[in-house]
């Protein structure tokens, strides 16, 4: 049973470069999540998809992040131009639909993010 | 203040100690977490609970609905139980997809 797949799993890149970042949900999870892990902050969720639609993006940091799921199977977490501060591992997650009940969510391996 | 409170920050034990890590937060809440980070790796969801008390293997997670607290017990412990554990909180009504995070316990279990 494949989990959450997220690639690439390292991306260093220099500043003002654009980075992206993958994610496959597993299969038949209509919920996902975007989350970003820092030594200061934690895990902060930065943009949550129900049914490929989004729903929260109040935790994106500002307009240089976009996020897209143009389906089930498939979401993009873009930075456009990247910066040093977005040097991060960066978590997607995904769920069952959360209003049948409360449901765990799964979580990918992560990309971790150097901007230089 | 954190909505949501670990402590220890950090704990070093012997293998074969009893371990345990408190959770306490301060918002109305649908259910809580308890996840594993290991050093470089992903999260494993170890509990989701709502009440009363899990158990597996050597885990074991209870909560304290009415206190608003929640302790992760580790019996036995092993150095392969080294990790960040990190306590995540479930928002309620129309916030019910949204996790809160704790900033974690690193644990440290030497042979």
């Amino acid at each position: 049973d494949a989990g959450v797949i997220q690639s690439p799993r390292h991306e260093v890149t220099e500043m003002g470069q654009e980075v992206t970042l993958r994610c496959k949900p597993i299969s038949g999870h209509n919920s996902l999540f975007w989350y970003r892990q820092t030594m200061m902050r934690g895990l902060e969720l930065l943009i949550y998809f129900n049914n490929n639609v989004p729903i929260d993006d109040s935790g994106m940091p500002e307009d240089r992040f976009s996020a897209k799921m143009p389906n089930a199977s498939f979401s993009t977490l873009k930075i456009q131009p990247s910066e040093p501060r977005d040097s991060a591992v960066y978590f997607c997650a995904s769920s069952l639909a959360l209003t049948v009940s409360n449901q765990p969510q799964h979580f990918g391996d992560g990309t971790r993010l150097s901007i230089l | 203040k954190n909505e949501v409170e670990q402590s220890p920050q950090n704990l070093t034990a012997q293998e074969g100690e009893f371990i345990t890590i408190n959770c306490s937060y301060s918002v109305g809440i649908s259910a809580l977490h308890w996840l594993q980070q290991h050093p470089g790796g992903g999260i494993v969801s170890l509990f989701m609970l709502s009440s009363g008390k899990k158990k597996h293997g050597r885990l074991i997670a209870t909560i304290n609905i009415q206190e608003k607290h929640s302790s992760l017990h580790i019996t036995a412990s092993h150095p392969r139980d080294s990790a960040v554990y990190i306590c995540a909180v479930r928002g309620s009504g129309g916030s019910n997809y949204k996790l809160t995070f704790g900033k974690g316990t690193l644990l440290t279990v030497n042979p």
